[in-house]
């Protein structure tokens, strides 16, 4: 099925432990952006890349970095984790008319 | 700096009436309004949109109004169902800012049967 795939599900790490954040899209859209959802302030976006190769920074990205690996993958790496990013993180694939598909999320815990 | 708000993180609606949730945004840039449905452990999902140049746009059960002089838009859904019960996001967009979308925070649907 068509869609944006983000793994893993879930994932606990420990205080400055790093990981990588997967996403992959088959609709053959230029844009994908990254979020992450807290409780009381909505989606924050992170990341984006408007096409393959670029990258820009959102509201919150610090912490953070990307790797727009071709036009399908977009992931999201952090390098040495901290409390502060527990959260659940949605990726999303956009269509030229600006409509978002999200992936069903990875929901990070760091202890 | 919240750009878009979302006062109430709740709301209890009985089942048959209208749920009517509220999102106010400061942006005067912002000329295309969206609303995102949101189930537990999935991603959110497109509901319905409202470009700056209209003030109401309808889908089935949904409504969505824009009141741009008071920089404030409503969702209603008539008539509300249990299958409704769910997280919604109001969003905003520029179009000098591409396609990137600015979230509100959430309000937490409970239609009772």
């Amino acid at each position: 099925n068509a869609g944006v795939t983000q793994t893993p599900k879930f994932q606990v790490l420990k205080t400055g432990q790093s990981m990588t954040l997967q996403c992959a899209q088959d609709m053959n859209h230029n844009s994908m952006y990254w979020y992450r959802q807290d409780p009381g302030m909505g989606l924050r976006l992170i990341y984006y890349s408007a096409s393959e190769g670029t990258t820009d920074k959102g509201e919150v990205p610090n912490g953070y970095n990307v790797s727009r690996l071709n036009k399908r993958e977009f992931s999201l790496r952090l390098e040495s984790a901290a409390p502060s990013q527990t959260s659940v993180y949605f990726c999303a694939s956009v269509e030229p008319g600006g409509g978002y598909t999200f992936g069903s999320g990875t929901r990070l815990t760091v202890v | 700096d919240q750009q878009v708000k979302q006062n109430s993180p709740s709301l209890s609606v009985q089942e048959g009436r209208i749920s009517i949730l509220n999102c106010d945004y400061t942006n005067s840039m912002f000329d295309y309004f969206l609303w995102y449905k949101k189930y537990p452990a999935e991603g959110p999902t497109f509901l319905i949109s409202i470009s700056s140049i209209k003030d109401k746009n309808e889908d089935g059960r949904f409504t969505v109004f824009l009141n741009k002089s008071a920089k404030h838009l409503s969702l209603h859904i008539v008539p509300s169902q249990p299958g409704d019960s769910a997280v919604y996001f109001c969003a905003a967009s520029a179009r000098t800012s591409g396609s990137r979308l600015t979230f509100g925070e959430g309000t937490q649907l409970t239609v009772n049967p």
